[in-house]
């Protein structure tokens, strides 16, 4: 079935630390990727989205992601993570066709400790 | 509003009771979207609206769910007879334009005994 996979479910990492959490998904064409965050007690936020262009996207807080069409990938990356970075991380598809509904990830809990 | 709100946030209700949630979106948003998701998953799409049409609800898993949208602008989606599990967060999301995000609402958590 075609899908959204996230290959690590919980992270565990000391500050400073450097962050990469894995995305494929199942796909052939055009597809939009996002990224999702969840912190503690709050609802959804976009951390990142992909388009077109250029297939390394910033985002919010110091994340980025890279855009890899022939590995069906779109990993997160920070290269030093904070505290305040513990929450639950989504990636998300829009599957060609859709008008935008997405499909997510299972996510990933990362626990950041001091 | 500043953000898509939802109401309410917590329900509790008895297995075989109506439930009816609703979501107040970004005020000029065309798209409302409604998900679903279990514990320890990611949320799943139930249906979605442009104005007050009902676009696509390939998402809900039987004819007990559905959702409306009259005036283009709030959203209910109402559960009948519910059943234990049925219970989950339901996440409503808008979107104002074809190349913008979805921005989420809190969620509600519903828990049916």
């Amino acid at each position: 079935a075609q899908s959204v996979s996230q290959h690590n479910h919980h992270v565990i990492l000391s500050e400073a630390a450097s962050l990469e959490l894995g995305c494929n998904y199942s796909y052939g064409g055009t597809v939009n990727l996002f990224w999702y965050v969840q912190y503690p007690g709050q609802h959804l936020q976009l951390l990142l989205k992909y388009f077109s262009g250029d297939p390394l996207v910033k985002g919010i807080k110091g994340f980025e992601a890279e855009f890899i069409k022939s590995k069906f990938s779109f990993n997160l990356r920070k290269p030093s993570v904070q505290w305040s970075d513990t929450a639950e991380y989504f990636c998300a598809v829009t599957p060609p066709g859709t008008a935008s509904k997405l499909t997510f990830g299972t996510g990933t809990r990362l626990q950041v400790t001091l | 509003g500043a953000g898509v709100s939802q109401s309410p946030r917590y329900k509790v209700t008895k297995r075989g009771q109506d439930v009816a949630l609703r979501c107040d979106p970004i005020s000029g948003h065309v798209s409302l979207y409604w998900y679903r998701q279990a514990l320890g998953q990611g949320p799943e799409f139930l249906t979605y609206f442009n104005y007050e049409a009902q676009q696509d609800k390939s998402g809900l898993p039987n004819d007990r769910f559905s959702a409306e949208r009259p005036e283009g602008s709030i959203s209910t989606l109402t559960i009948q007879r519910t059943e234990q599990r049925d219970s989950a967060m339901y996440r409503c999301a808008s979107r104002g334009g074809v190349r913008n995000e979805q921005f989420f609402g809190p969620g509600t958590r519903l828990t049916v005994l």
